[in-house]
């Protein structure tokens, strides 16, 4: 079975500090995603990576960078932390090139509160 | 205009019986279309992937697709307390093995015992 995990399952950090969540998959899957899910809004997608040192802005990146160095891992930091950026971080993966992206495994969340 | 609409519910539907979930998006070279069940406090989970017109079956679930509506169901055969969830409707774009996955906000389904 794909495993996907992140680093903390709730993190509670103050306005400014800078935020790095981290995921790990070990499957083997060129592909990783960080959404975002919010009440009303669903999950949006923040950024996404096809492979190691490569990086895709989704739809909603503004305040938000990653680092994808080794292929099993995709970090997403937060520069400096702000309110609205109290949310649930999603990570995903998908593998190979014959199997579409839409086809994703997502990690257990990290409820990340910013006060 | 939201590219992936859902009724956000809830449904509510008697155990045993059929739940049927709905699902319209916008984009008219959508490609790949899926289905996810998220519990409470959970991670989604993929339950159903379609990719061309018509029905697939899987044990007591059942796709249905019609790209000329952009239209796309779900559908929960002899309904269970344990099917209750958010159920999430999911699109991909064009270019197979490049493209970016929009979700729509969910349907929440309650199976009442």
């Amino acid at each position: 079975d794909v495993k996907v995990t992140q680093s903390s399952r709730y993190l509670v950090k103050r306005t400014g500090e800078k935020v790095f969540l981290e995921c790990v998959q070990d499957m083997d899957h060129e592909n990783m995603f960080w959404y975002r899910q919010d009440p009303g809004l669903g999950l949006r997608l923040i950024y996404f990576s096809y492979d190691v040192k490569m990086k895709e802005k989704g739809d909603i990146p503004e305040g938000y960078s990653v680092s994808r160095e080794k292929k099993e891992r995709f970090s997403l930091i937060l520069e400096s932390a702000s309110t609205n950026q109290t949310s649930m971080y999603l990570c995903a993966s998908a593998g190979g090139r014959q199997v579409s992206l839409g086809e994703q495994y997502f990690g257990p969340g990290t409820r990340l509160t910013v006060t | 205009q939201k590219e992936v609409e859902q009724n956000s519910g809830p449904l509510s539907v008697p155990e045993g019986a059929i739940a049927s979930l709905n699902c319209t998006y916008s984009d008219r070279v959508s490609q790949s279309f899926f289905w996810y069940r998220q519990y409470s406090g959970k991670s989604p989970e993929l339950i159903m992937s379609i990719y061309s017109n018509g029905d697939k079956e899987d044990g007591r679930f059942t796709a249905q697709l019609n790209k000329a509506s952009q239209y796309v169901s779900l559908l929960i055969r002899d309904s269970q307390p344990s099917d209750s969830a958010t159920y999430l409707c999911a699109v991909t774009g064009s270019n197979f093995g490049n493209e970016k996955l929009t979700f729509g906000t969910g349907t929440r389904l309650t199976i009442i015992p």
